[in-house]
């Protein structure tokens, strides 16, 4: 069974503030995709980036980067100098790579709510 | 423009009383899916769907039932129900074997259940 867990339920920072977001992920699968996504207070799913189990490349575009660490199990989010625009709630996801059920489900953390503060 | 659609968007309703919530695609996807979210437990998924025909329970089925007669339609059914159902609804569509497994929401429908 797969499991995605977000330790931080909530986080407040002063703007210009850099933050990170904790995931932390379980699965049995040898290869597998993490996703994160922002929820700003109008509610719709924004899709911020996906990685792929096999490259532990980390990530930066513009003023976010994500580490990916596979030894544990682990896909942190980074937003350098907050903004108040960055308020919103994160959610981490998961998926299975492959298997007849492959692409039919994403398993969500469950969020955290990031304010920031101007 | 591709997009997932949600109708209605916010509803409030009374315990009992049967809805639908429908959802459309226009991607040809195969795959769509139902998500309920809930503070501090995130999205949950609710049924799944692989093809015209084909369903499948998710995590947490109990009061809800679906339907897909066509490929770009996944119906909600909440057929009694009760003030626990009110949650935020996404409905979400992927390719089968689609690249990152990607799946596209869409924008969510508030239910509130009195």
């Amino acid at each position: 069974a797969q499991k995605v867990t977000q330790a931080q339920t909530e986080i407040s920072v002063v703007e210009k503030e850099d933050v990170t977001l904790d995931c932390v992920y379980e699965t049995r699968d040898t290869t597998y995709y993490l996703f994160w996504y922002k929820q700003p207070p109008s509610g719709e799913l924004v899709f911020l980036i996906r990685r792929n189990s096999f490259d532990e490349q980390n990530e930066i575009s513009g003023r976010y980067s994500w580490n990916f660490q596979k030894s544990t199990s682990s896909f942190n989010f980074t937003i350098t100098a907050s903004q108040v625009v960055d308020s919103a709630v994160y959610f981490c996801a998961l998926s299975e790579a492959f298997g007849e059920t492959s692409g039919s489900r994403l398993t969500f953390g469950e969020g955290t709510q990031l304010t920031v503060n101007p | 423009e591709a997009q997932v659609t949600q109708n209605p968007r916010y509803l409030i309703t009374v315990t009992g009383k049967k809805l639908t919530v429908t959802c459309s695609q226009n991607m040809n996807h195969e795959y769509m899916s139902w998500y309920r979210q809930d503070p501090g437990l995130g999205l949950r998924q609710i049924y799944y769907s692989m093809n015209v025909e084909v369903t499948d329970k998710g995590d947490v089925p109990e009061g809800y039932k679906v339907s897909r007669k066509e490929k770009r339609n996944f119906p909600l059914i909440l057929e009694s129900p009760s003030p626990n159902q009110t949650s935020l609804y996404f409905c979400a569509s992927s390719f089968r074997g689609g690249r990152y497994n990607e799946q596209f929401f869409g924008p969510g429908t508030r239910l509130t259940v009195l």
